[in-house]
């Protein structure tokens, strides 16, 4: 079975400063994708950055980077220049051969002008 | 392009009614999903389909029921509806099942 822990529930950061927002998990598949989502207050659950597994390069999409530490089974999300928008819950999630999305609770992540 | 088209955005449905929520992609994905997310957690899994005319329970398929004629529909049927089915209803689609995931807007279901 796949597992997703997002142990903090909420986190706050200062506008233009640098967040992190943890993600760990488990799986027993060696070949295996990781995600981030966002979900603002619209519902719109959002893709921010992918992972693949078997590359050891961090994803970095703009602002967004993932620190991803195979070993230790996590995945990290930093935004960087955090602006207002970036306000949302954000979702770690694991799929693999079976295709299937596994999702942790989430984080509510605030933005404070 | 709409990408995934889901009807109705919201609903309220009385204890041991029945109804069916659309999905609609256009993407001329294989893959397509029902979750359900309940306040303050993620995503479940309730049915997905690698294909027309294939579909597979997920994590909480207990009171639903799909089906895949096309590959672009895929409806999710609730019978007898119950108040433990009250939550926000997403239906996704994919190319491949893991290059990443399209959703729709969500289906919020009440049941009163």
């Amino acid at each position: 079975a796949q597992t997703v822990t997002q142990s903090q529930p909420e986190m706050s950061v200062q506008e233009a400063e640098t967040v992190t927002l943890s993600c760990t998990y488990d799986t027993s598949e060696s070949d295996y994708y990781l995600f981030w989502y966002k979900q603002p207050p619209s519902r719109q659950m959002i893709l921010v950055i992918r992972q693949e597994a078997y590359k050891q390069q961090n994803a970095t999409e703009n602002r967004f980077s993932v620190n991803f530490q195979k070993a230790a089974k996590s995945f990290s999300l930093k935004i960087s220049d955090s602006q207002l928008g970036d306000a949302a819950m954000y979702f770690c999630v694991l799929t693999g051969a079976n295709s299937k999305l596994t999702f942790g609770k989430g984080i509510t992540l605030s933005v404070r002008p | 392009n709409a990408g995934v088209t889901q009807t109705p955005k919201f609903r309220i449905l009385k204890i041991g009614q029945s109804m069916t929520l659309q999905c609609t992609q256009d993407m001329n994905h294989n893959y397509m999903y029902w979750y359900r997310q309940d306040p303050g957690m993620g995503l479940k899994l309730i049915y997905y389909s690698v294909g027309a005319g294939i579909t597979d329970k997920g994590e909480v398929p207990n009171g639903y029921n799909v089906s895949r004629s096309t590959t672009e529909d895929f409806p999710l049927r609730l019978e007898l509806a119950a108040p433990s089915q009250t939550s926000v209803y997403f239906c996704a689609s994919s190319l491949t099942g893991n290059y990443g995931y399209t959703f729709g807007s969500g289906t919020r279901l009440t049941v009163v």
